[in-house]
């Protein structure tokens, strides 16, 4: 049974305050490992897909990156507006998906 | 392009009653999907659609109906409402096996209140 497992659950940083979010991940035949956004009221934004390990995706103040059993999620520099749960997402072989329970994120001024 | 838009946003049903939520997607996707997301228990599958034409059943379908309409639309139903189904309800699309693309876009969301 595929598995993904986020940590922290949740995150306090201070403005400017760089760090990282953990995705571990089993699954059986990986063909995509996505990053999410979700906020409040709101469905999950698409922020990333990452393939293969090694591989890395950047997009303003954020960076993912993917190993063979794990994904990071490195914020840096974040800012209020970056407030939000992000959700780590795996596709198998049968194209699947399997949801991690997300960690929500809470930049202060 | 709007992406993949739900209606209605809110709804309120008694015990017993139906509904039916709508979905639809203008990105020509061939798969979509309907989630239903709890507090604690995260995104889980209820039915999906491979291909126009086809329906599967996801994590948790007891109690809900599907009908893939067309390639843009996709509906969930539900034909007698309990308190369980309380919930905020997701669809999503994405290319598929056929398209290429697995990355789901997923829509706003409707939140649906069973008393």
């Amino acid at each position: 049974e595929d598995q993904v497992t986020q940590s922290p659950e949740a995150l306090r940083l201070q403005e400017g305050e760089s760090s990282s979010l953990n995705c571990s991940y089993t699954v059986s035949g990986l063909r995509g490992l996505f990053w999410y956004r979700q906020d409040p009221g709101k469905g999950p934004e698409f922020l990333f897909t990452l393939y293969s390990a090694g591989e890395e995706k950047e997009k303003e103040r954020l960076k993912a990156t993917l190993t063979k059993k794990e994904s990071f999620l490195h914020i840096t520099a974040p800012k209020p507006e970056d407030s939000a749960t992000y959700l780590c997402v795996v596709n198998n072989a049968g194209n699947m998906l399997t949801f991690g329970g997300g960690t929500r994120l809470m930049v202060k001024p | 392009n709007a992406g993949v838009t739900q209606t209605p946003k809110f709804q309120v049903l008694k015990t017993g009653q139906s509904m039916t939520l709508q979905c639809a997607q203008d990105m020509n996707h061939n798969s979509m999907y309907w989630y239903r997301q709890d507090p604690g228990m995260g995104l889980r599958l209820i039915y999906y659609s491979a291909s126009e034409g086809t329906t599967d059943k996801g994590e948790v379908p007891n109690g809900y109906n599907v009908s893939r309409l067309n390639k843009r639309e996709f509906s969930l139903r539900l034909e007698s409402a309990a308190p369980s189904q309380t919930s905020v309800y997701f669809c999503a699309s994405s290319g598929g096996l056929a398209g290429g693309g697995y990355t789901q876009y997923f829509g706003p969301g409707t939140r649906l209140t069973v008393l």
